[in-house]
């Protein structure tokens, strides 16, 4: 199993739809998750960071789920603006400290 | 606050040669990080740094040097540049390892 894994898309969502998307980790050791977005051409951003208590942060909800070693992202109500890659990251902060950026789903929202 | 800046944004280099791709952050950042971005590879960890005078490596660290002298820079050097190190090169810092990465605008290399 790879390290960190997601379905690369694209996923061509029509504006207004929810998608949803996942991110699944291999170390159990792991602590901490992000999701970052990336625009073509562009650096990295933060979207979200994602706790176990779940995050929501407007329409864009964030969910951990320790068990089966996946977080997910979920965009309610989709715009053109949200079409970027958004990437998975997960930090295992043990004596390894090993930071590991998922290659990325791109996203695209169709008018 | 410029964040993190990155010079230069664009080179072109023979194989051979060599350059510097220099890295300033402006936040009091301990943490700083080296990456290359692929076509369908993702961003992978080059070197990083945990703090001013400390370096360290990361996924893909052969053909690459790095110096952090003082805590807002951090360099990364190619001694002899090979085609394979076409790519784009990013940046980032954070305060804490378990912290959110704040990136800079990256760097396109490209070795003919």
């Amino acid at each position: 199993r790879k390290e960190v894994e997601q379905d690369p898309g694209p996923f061509n969502v029509p504006e207004g739809a929810t998608v949803a998307f996942n991110c699944t980790y291999s170390n159990s050791a792991s602590q901490s998750f992000f999701w970052y977005r990336q625009d073509c051409r562009k650096e990295p951003k933060l979207l979200m960071s994602v706790y176990s208590s779940g995050n929501e942060d407007g329409r864009f909800t964030a969910q951990l789920n320790r068990a089966s070693q996946y977080i997910s992202l979920l965009i309610r109500d989709s715009k053109l603006s949200d079409s970027a890659t958004y990437l998975c990251v997960v930090n295992a902060l043990n004596r390894d400290d090993k930071i590991i950026f998922g290659k990325g789903t791109r996203l695209h929202i169709l008018p | 606050n410029a964040g993190v800046t990155q010079t230069p944004k664009f080179r072109v280099l023979k194989t051979g040669q060599s350059m510097t791709l220099l890295c300033a952050q402006d936040m009091n950042h301990e943490y700083m990080y080296w990456y290359r971005q692929d076509p369908g590879m993702g961003l992978r960890l080059i070197h990083y740094s945990v703090g001013e005078g400390t370096t360290a490596k990361g996924e893909v660290p052969d053909g690459y040097n790095v110096s952090r002298l003082k805590k807002q820079n951090f360099l990364l050097g190619l001694e002899s540049a090979a085609p394979s190190q076409t790519s784009v090169y990013f940046c980032a810092s954070s305060y804490l390892l378990a912290n959110e990465q704040f990136f800079g605008p990256g760097t396109r290399l490209t070795v003919l």
